[in-house]
C-alpha cells in the first residue's frame, strides 16, 4: 500500500519568511495529492491539492509542486503570518475507484514567530 | 450545506461503558471515513464506506470497535467496552468519489475521554 512521509516533524520560521514542507510517497500509481491544515483544536481542512497531470499549482500565498519522478511533493507558503501556524498534513491517493483512499502523512507543525 | 456533522462534540465516560459516536456526511457524498487522532499516532484511518458498504476495516483496533452505515446520511462508530487507551479525537470525513478525486471534508470531531 501507499506510504506517505513528511519531514521534518516541526518547522519554525520568522513572520514574513517563506516555509516549505516536503512529503514523499511510495506508490507510483498515486495521482492525487491534497494538503490539509489543522489549527489547534479544530478539524483538518483542505487548503490546496494537485493532480499528477500538473507540476505546480498556486493559490494566493500557497503553492504546491509535484515531482512524479522523485515521488515527492511540497507545500510552499510565502510571506508567512502568525495565522499560518498549524499542523499541515499531506496525503496521496491512487486513481479513483471504490477501494481508493487517501493515505496521510504524520503531519508537520509549523510555527510562525511574530 | 452544513458540512459533516458529528455528535457529540465531547464525551466523557467511564471505563467499560459503551460509547456511540455519530456522523452525518455531506449530502451527495458517497464515501465516509472514520479517523482517530492522537498525539502519538497522528491520524489513523479506522474504517471507510463507499455507497454505505464497508470497504476496509483493517484499521479498526479490535473487536471492541464496530461501525455501521445504515443509509447514505448516517453512520455510527461504537466502542464497547471502552478503555482509557481509546481516549482520542474521532473524526468523520466524507467525500465524493467519482472519475476525479475530491478532497475529504472533515467533521468537527468528537473528543472522547475514557476515565
Amino acid at each position: 500500500g501507499e506510504n506517505v512521509e513528511q519531514h521534518p516533524s516541526t518547522l519554525s520560521v520568522q513572520e514574513g519568511d517563506s516555509a516549505v514542507i516536503k512529503c514523499t510517497y511510495s506508490d507510483s500509481a498515486s495521482n492525487y495529492f491534497p494538503w490539509y491544515k489543522q489549527e489547534l483544536g479544530k478539524r483538518p481542512q483542505l487548503i490546496i491539492d494537485i493532480r499528477s497531470n500538473v507540476g505546480e499549482k498556486k493559490d494566493q500565498r500557497i503553492a504546491v509542486t509535484l515531482n512524479k519522478t522523485a515521488k515527492h511533493f511540497s507545500l510552499h507558503i510565502t510571506e508567512t503570518q502568525p495565522e499560518d501556524s498549524a499542523v499541515y498534513f499531506c496525503a496521496a491517493s491512487p486513481p479513483t475507484g471504490a477501494n481508493s483512499k487517501l493515505t496521510f502523512g504524520k503531519g508537520i507543525t509549523l510555527s510562525v514567530r511574530p | 450545506d452544513a458540512g459533516v456533522i458529528q455528535s457529540p462534540r465531547h464525551e466523557v465516560t467511564e471505563m467499560g461503558q459503551e460509547v456511540t459516536l455519530r456522523c452525518k456526511p455531506i449530502s451527495g457524498h458517497n464515501s465516509l471515513f472514520w479517523y482517530r487522532q492522537t498525539m502519538m499516532r497522528g491520524l489513523e484511518l479506522l474504517i471507510y464506506f463507499n455507497n454505505n458498504v464497508p470497504i476496509d476495516d483493517s484499521g479498526m483496533p479490535e473487536d471492541r470497535f464496530s461501525a455501521k452505515m445504515p443509509n447514505a446520511s448516517f453512520s455510527t462508530l461504537k466502542i464497547q467496552p471502552s478503555e482509557p487507551r481509546d481516549s482520542a479525537v474521532y473524526f468523520c470525513a466524507s467525500s465524493l468519489a467519482r472519475r476525479s478525486h475530491y478532497g475529504y471534508t472533515f467533521g468537527s470531531g468528537t473528543r472522547l475521554t475514557v476515565v
